[in-house]
């Protein structure tokens, strides 16, 4: 149980388009999901938590108008990021959680890897 | 601050036994957790605690002291796929997580 996707697992995009990437649940409903962004040989950087039909709350220096982050089921979150950039390039995980209380596990997902040229 | 420390790099021998210690510091507290990341895969979650004391889970075991902002890792009987980063992280009284930079644990035959 507890398994969380993502989609794609890699891509690779010229400098200034948009790059969406999905997120489900695939056997639990994810009351909540965050997204985290990962540089090679760093820790995870929390951008943004969602919860299922409210509007994302972004971590202080996140973009949310160039992070657009989309919550529309208790199963799928999405993740646009718009006018791509060389310096976006990094590693991106989902994680998501299924009850209410904060100190629930959260489940990450295989995480994409993006590559602006 | 709110801040993370653990060793950036450990060492072992397959078969053996090793710690990987986690000490933070965090504006209240709601737990830590412990996740094993392999190369370029996601987390896997390995162990909550929020209070004192050793939890086992099979070759894993977790301990936590609140009192010193102290947690470790142990893995026994260590193999080749243990080979990871170990990432340890502390859950604040926001209920937000803070992790740090992870251990990467070497196994060696």
């Amino acid at each position: 149980g507890a398994v969380v996707s993502q989609h794609p697992s890699w891509v690779i995009c010229k400098s200034g388009t948009s790059v969406k990437i999905e997120c489900r649940s695939l056997d639990f409903q994810a009351t909540t999901m965050f997204w985290y962004r990962q540089f090679p040989k760093q820790s995870l950087m929390l951008m943004a938590t969602s919860n299922e039909g409210s509007k994302a709350t972004y971590e202080q220096g996140v973009e949310k108008d160039k992070f657009l982050i989309n919550h529309a089921s208790l199963t799928l979150s999405t993740l646009t990021v718009t006018s791509a950039h060389p310096e976006d390039s990094s590693f991106y995980i989902c994680s998501a959680r299924e009850g209410k209380e904060a100190t629930e596990t959260q489940y990450f997902g295989p995480g994409t890897r993006l590559l602006v040229l | 601050g709110q801040n993370i420390d653990q060793p950036t790099e450990m060492t072992a021998t397959e078969g053996a036994i090793v710690q990987i210690n986690c000490t933070y510091q965090t504006s209240g507290f709601n737990g830590l957790f412990w996740y094993q990341q392999h190369a370029g895969e996601a987390p896997t979650f390995l162990s909550y605690n929020v209070l004192d004391g050793l939890e086992e889970k099979g070759r894993f075991s977790s301990f936590l002291s609140r009192s010193k902002g102290y947690s470790y890792l142990l893995l026994k009987e260590l193999q080749m796929k243990d080979s990871a980063s170990y990432l340890c992280a502390a859950m604040d009284s926001n209920y937000q997580l803070i992790w740090g930079a992870g251990t990467k644990l070497i196994i060696k035959p």
